[in-house]
């Protein structure tokens, strides 16, 4: 089945080290999305990639960074994670239809900060 | 920008009755609209969507939800809830021309047996 593979889904990490997350897509999806999701909140969009192109929100911490090798992976750099960082990260994915694009989830990795 | 609004963060069914969780968002335009559920510990699964064709929007599980443009509403509903329907649901809107999805802040279906 075509889909949005997260690995880990747990990770830990110590205060400032840095930490890296993966999301490979399988639908080959032009644009992928990296949302922080603290606890009991509503996920928030840290950034996009649309194809190469790297759309940043105007409010994601200088912190956080993403590299999109090819189109099938996409990553979320953590330079110095703080104890604020402790999130669920959410990868998804969508295909430029429109009025019809929808973005499709993958299961999350959850970020420990020691 | 445009946002929405779920009031409730909890609600609480037994299994069989009514669900209905409410959505309201702030735009005089018509924006899309999606409703997604999120079970414990997983990632956002689409449960339908309103992109202008349909006021009713048929949706997966069951669910279904009515854009009503006179209350700026997107209420979910399901007649009968069964007891697999216990998660976090998510109202979110997209602006014409952005790609972004601004979700609500959430309500957590409980339905006791």
């Amino acid at each position: 089945d075509a889909m949005v593979i997260q690995n880990p889904r747990y990770q830990v990490t110590q205060f400032g080290k840095p930490v890296t997350l993966s999301c490979s897509q399988t639908l080959n999806h032009n644009v992928m999305y990296w949302y922080q999701q603290k606890s009991s909140q509503a996920p928030k969009l840290l950034f996009h990639y649309y194809d190469k192109d790297f759309n940043n929100e105007a409010d994601t911490p200088d912190n956080f960074q993403s590299r999109r090798p090819n189109t099938s992976f996409c990553f979320l750099d953590i330079r110095s994670p703080g104890l604020g960082d402790a999130a669920m990260y959410l990868c998804a994915t969508s295909l430029p239809t429109g009025d019809l694009e929808t973005q499709y989830f993958g299961p999350g990795t959850r970020l420990l900060v020691l | 920008a445009q946002s929405v609004t779920q009031l409730g963060s909890h609600v609480s069914v037994s299994e069989g009755a009514l669900v209905l969780l409410r959505c309201n968002y702030s735009s005089s335009v018509p924006p899309y609209l999606f409703w997604y559920v999120q079970y414990p510990n997983q990632g956002l699964q689409l449960l339908l969507k309103y992109t202008s064709a349909a006021t009713l929007v048929k949706g997966i599980n069951g669910f279904e939800a009515e854009f009503k443009k006179s209350e700026t509403s997107f209420h979910l509903t399901k007649p009968s809830a069964h007891m697999s329907d216990a998660a976090e649901y998510f109202c979110a809107v997209r602006d014409t021309g952005r790609r972004a999805l601004t979700f609500g802040s959430g309500t957590r279906l409980q339905v006791q047996p």
